[in-house]
């Protein structure tokens, strides 16, 4: 059965920083594996995809990472700002299921 | 505008009161999901549906019924709610194939006294 880790759960860092957020796997046959973002009571805005395939993908200052291998993906964000304080979620699409397994996110604070 | 909608997003019930939470894409997508988020616990998957007259159970069905007459409406029914169903519910669309994520509804907050 697919878990999808999430280390750390907390994250303060001051801002302009350059940050690492870790998403684990333990199924290795993944599809593909999606990085969200969520605000307090908000909804889940989709930030990045990257499928089975592929080693990384990139969109302004987030670069994210697959290793199937080892079942790692990690999201890189450069030179933080006070508006990237949100929870970021990983989501992992596992092979021969219809499921979508998520972690249980990393809580970050970008401090001005 | 691409999106997921979902209705209500607040709602407050009693205990046994039969509701339905409403969802809608409009971008023909083939698969669609229901999620509940709780403290601790983050995403899980209620139920989830291929296409049109076809759904399966998530992790936690239990307590929820959903149907999918149309390609673009999956509606989440809870028959007698309870108090443990108290959650934040968001619904979810893709399209099939690794080249594809998920869009996500805004959520619908419940309350179940």
């Amino acid at each position: 059965k697919q878990e999808v880790t999430q280390i750390p759960a907390a994250l303060s860092v001051p801002e302009g920083e350059n940050l690492v957020l870790n998403c684990s796997f333990t199924d290795s046959a993944i599809y593909n594996l999606q990085w969200f973002r969520q605000d307090p009571g908000k909804g889940l805005t989709s930030l990045l995809l990257i499928q089975s395939s592929q080693r990384e993908q990139t969109s302004g200052r987030l670069n994210a990472s697959l290793d199937k291998s080892s079942g790692r993906s990690t999201l890189y964000i450069a030179a933080s700002q006070p508006g990237d304080s949100a929870t970021y979620l990983c989501a992992a699409g596992t092979s021969g299921t219809y499921k979508y397994i998520f972690g249980t996110g990393t809580r970050l604070k970008v401090l001005a | 505008e691409a999106q997921v909608t979902q209705n209500p997003r607040y709602l407050i019930t009693v205990t046994g009161k039969k509701l339905t939470v409403t969802c809608s894409q409009n971008m023909n997508h083939e698969y669609m999901s229901w999620y509940r988020q709780d403290p601790g616990l983050g995403l899980r998957q209620i139920y989830y549906s291929m296409n049109v007259e076809v759904t399966d159970k998530g992790d936690v069905p239990e307590g929820y019924k959903v149907s999918r007459k149309e390609k673009r409406n999956f509606p989440l029914i809870l028959e007698s709610p309870s108090p443990n169903q108290t959650s934040l519910y968001f619904c979810a669309s893709r399209k099939p194939g690794q080249g594809f994520g998920y869009t996500f509804g805004s959520g619908t907050r419940l309350t179940v006294v």
